[in-house]
């Protein structure tokens, strides 16, 4: 059965570095997505990707986030310039032409030291 | 912003009791997931409802989206320790269909 892959699956990194986390999505689906879990709290939806375009964002997607899809094949997030407060269990989902079935992968534990 | 209130937060049943997890917003969702998390892992769909008044059944687990969309529930018969996670709800109102996830039930069922 298709899946959502990520890697890495744990990133440890420095306040004030960049990190790019990487997503590969369901082969044929079409809308891409960014959330992220703190420890112990909901998860949060952070940009939605379609047509290779930003089709919405979160507060918390800020001028620091930057999505991007390389290829036919990989979907990034790089975080420019990391915070503390950005250490948690960031996950890709991805849906099909449906949209809003949308389908997780395993996640990337960011942590900022 | 809309929220989706989960009760109860934590439950804690015997291995073959029913139980019911509820899910409820002031906002009207244009469809609404329900989804299983392991701690560390990512969330697994388990269905969607998309149709006010519908009614999905998954072998043990029944689901129900309120006639308004606004509420949907998830009934799960002849509990099991497999049935043992976190249950999240989560609305899409449409649009970019960003989810709007709920804030969790604890389900931890015995022998």
């Amino acid at each position: 059965e298709p899946e959502v892959t990520q890697t890495p699956s744990h990133q440890v990194t420095q306040m004030g570095q960049e990190v790019i986390l990487r997503c590969v999505p369901i082969s044929n689906h079409l809308y891409f997505y960014w959330y992220r879990q703190i420890l112990g709290q909901k998860v949060e939806f952070l940009v939605s990707f379609y047509n290779n375009e930003i089709s919405e964002k979160s507060e918390i997607f800020d001028d620091q986030f930057s999505v991007e899809r390389p290829d036919g094949s990989n979907f990034t997030l790089k975080i420019r310039s990391t915070k503390l407060e950005d250490s948690a269990m960031y996950f890709c989902a991805s849906g099909g032409a449906l949209g809003y079935e949308q389908y997780f992968g395993p996640g990337t534990r960011l942590t900022v030291t | 912003t809309q929220l989706l209130e989960q009760s109860p937060q934590f439950l804690s049943i015997q291995e073959g009791e029913n139980l019911t997890v509820y899910c409820n917003s002031s906002s009207v969702f244009s469809s609404l997931q329900w989804y299983r998390q392991e701690p560390g892992e990512g969330p697994v769909l388990l269905v969607t409802v998309v149709t006010g008044g519908e009614v999905k059944k998954l072998k043990r687990l029944t689901f129900q989206f309120g006639d308004a969309r606004k509420d949907s529930s998830l009934h799960i018969t002849a509990a099991q320790p497999g049935d043992t996670g976190l249950y999240l709800c989560a609305g899409d109102t449409g649009g970019g269909n960003k989810l709007t996830f709920g804030t969790g039930t604890q389900l931890k069922v015995e022998l």
